[in-house]
């Protein structure tokens, strides 16, 4: 079992809908999760960082924490072409502070 | 958000040849930075973690002698490929880790290897 996992996709979703993307994880003590997107060719940028269970919003996007189901997730509301990307769960460790990575959700927003 | 730059964007280079990429963190220090790599449709892969001053550790089945890392001071870490083959030819990515929010990684553009 991978220690994060993520559904490949790609996740089709018409312009103006709510993109809904799922990430598990394997550590019931993982703490810190992040999402990060990354545009084609291009390197990964942070979206938000979530460490509690519930849910935290910025802007067009929220993160859900639920430690106990081990899984995190993101909403895109509003959904635009420009999102089509592919976004990357990540789980903090706390020994060597490195980050595990997801294989990533491929989301394509068509008009 | 943090600004992490990477020098050279894109470098192309004859086998056997060295390469080295600089990874800067521009507005913060950085007391930890990672180099990754990504072959193409696939994730990022770590390579190493570095902290300023001291040797980088190095994931399993990542050869050090062959990539080379230095992390001289809280703003800038190096990565040398050395004797670089064709399938070094890869998507090198860089962050940072420090600043405000000390657990989030913030990344470079990342530099694109290509060996002839």
């Amino acid at each position: 079992q991978k220690e994060v996992e993520q559904n490949s996709g790609p996740l089709s979703v018409p312009e103006g809908a709510i993109a809904s993307l799922n990430c598990t994880y394997s550590d019931r003590g993982s703490q810190s999760f992040f999402w990060y997107r990354q545009y084609s060719g291009k390197s990964p940028e942070l979206i938000m960082s979530i460490y509690s269970n519930g849910d935290k919003e910025d802007g067009r996007f929220t993160a859900q924490l639920n430690k106990a189901s081990q899984y995190v997730s993101l909403l895109i509301r509003d959904s635009q072409p420009s999102d089509s990307a592919t976004y990357l769960c990540a789980k903090g460790e706390a020994a060597g502070n490195k980050l595990t990575f997801g294989g990533g959700t491929r989301v394509l927003v068509k008009p | 958000g943090a600004v992490v730059s990477q020098h050279p964007s894109r470098v192309i280079c004859k086998s056997g040849t060295s390469v080295k990429i600089e990874c800067r963190s521009l507005d913060f220090q950085a007391t930890t930075m990672f180099w990754y790599r990504q072959f193409p449709k696939q994730s990022l892969m770590l390579m190493a973690t570095s902290n300023e001053g001291s040797k980088a550790t190095y994931e399993q089945g990542v050869e050090k002698d062959k990539f080379l890392i230095n992390h001289a001071s809280l703003t800038l870490s190096t990565l040398t490929v050395t004797s670089a083959h064709p399938e070094d030819s890869s998507f090198y990515i860089c962050s940072a880790r420090g600043g405000r929010t000390t657990e989030t990684q913030y990344f470079g553009p990342g530099t694109r290897l290509l060996v002839l």
